[in-house]
């Protein structure tokens, strides 16, 4: 079975905080995810690695970034954390695709980050 | 763009009876569509997908997705519910055909009642 592990289950931060959210992935997937999942709002894309050292934006990244010097692990810094930032983190991990080879996401369990 | 909607916030439904919560879509190109379930405090998990070929897909846990391309659907069906279903249900799409990034819709709130 594949895992995706998350560092934290809760973490409570305050402004201006520089924080560190670790995920690890056993099944060799060169693909990795973090997205942010708000009520109402779905599940947006912060940042996309599809290699080591590799990372696209996503469709949120402002006042994010993102490390992965390792093929299994994918890091999201919040770098200067603010209230708008609380919500609940999710990692994910997946096979590299392309075109007519789409593979499904595996997910961690979430990080539930608060900003006081 | 890519883009996928999921009318209903929320789907309430009777143990027993059939359910369906909706989804449709806009790609250019071939839609490939995904479903994907998530219970109280976990990650999300993958339910199934459609790719091409039959338009009745079949998944874990009893659920089924029907794909119809001249209504730009890809519903979630499951024929007989059970409490036990009850979860948010996220819909998605895969972002552009050279990229493996999904686009995900809001998600539909499933409550099953005894």
């Amino acid at each position: 079975d594949v895992k995706v592990t998350q560092s934290s289950r809760y973490l409570v931060k305050r402004t201006g905080e520089k924080v560190f959210l670790e995920c690890v992935q056993d099944m060799d997937h060169e693909n990795m995810f973090w997205y942010r999942q708000d009520p109402g709002l779905g599940l947006r894309l912060i940042y996309f690695s599809y290699d080591v050292k590799m990372k696209e934006k996503g469709d949120i990244p402002e006042g994010y970034s993102v490390s992965r010097e390792k093929k299994e692990r994918f890091s999201l810094i919040l770098e200067s954390a603010s209230t708008n930032q609380t919500s609940m983190y999710l990692c994910a991990s997946s096979q590299a695709g392309g075109y007519g080879s789409p593979y499904e996401q595996y997910f961690g369990p979430g990080t539930r980050l608060t900003v006081t | 763009a890519q883009s996928v909607a999921q009318p209903e916030d929320q789907v309430n439904v009777a143990e027993g009876n059939p359910l369906t919560v909706k989804c449709t879509y806009s790609v250019s190109g071939n839609p490939y569509l995904f479903w994907y379930v998530q219970y109280p405090n976990r990650g999300l998990q993958f339910l199934l997908k459609y790719i091409t070929g039959d338009n009745l897909v079949k998944g874990s846990y009893g659920f089924e997705a029907e794909f119809n391309k001249s209504q730009t659907s890809f519903h979630l069906k499951k024929p007989s519910a059970l409490v036990s279903d009850s979860a948010l249900y996220f819909c998605a799409v895969r972002g552009s055909y050279n990229t493996d990034k999904l686009i995900f819709g809001t998600g539909t709130r499933l409550q099953v009642f005894p």
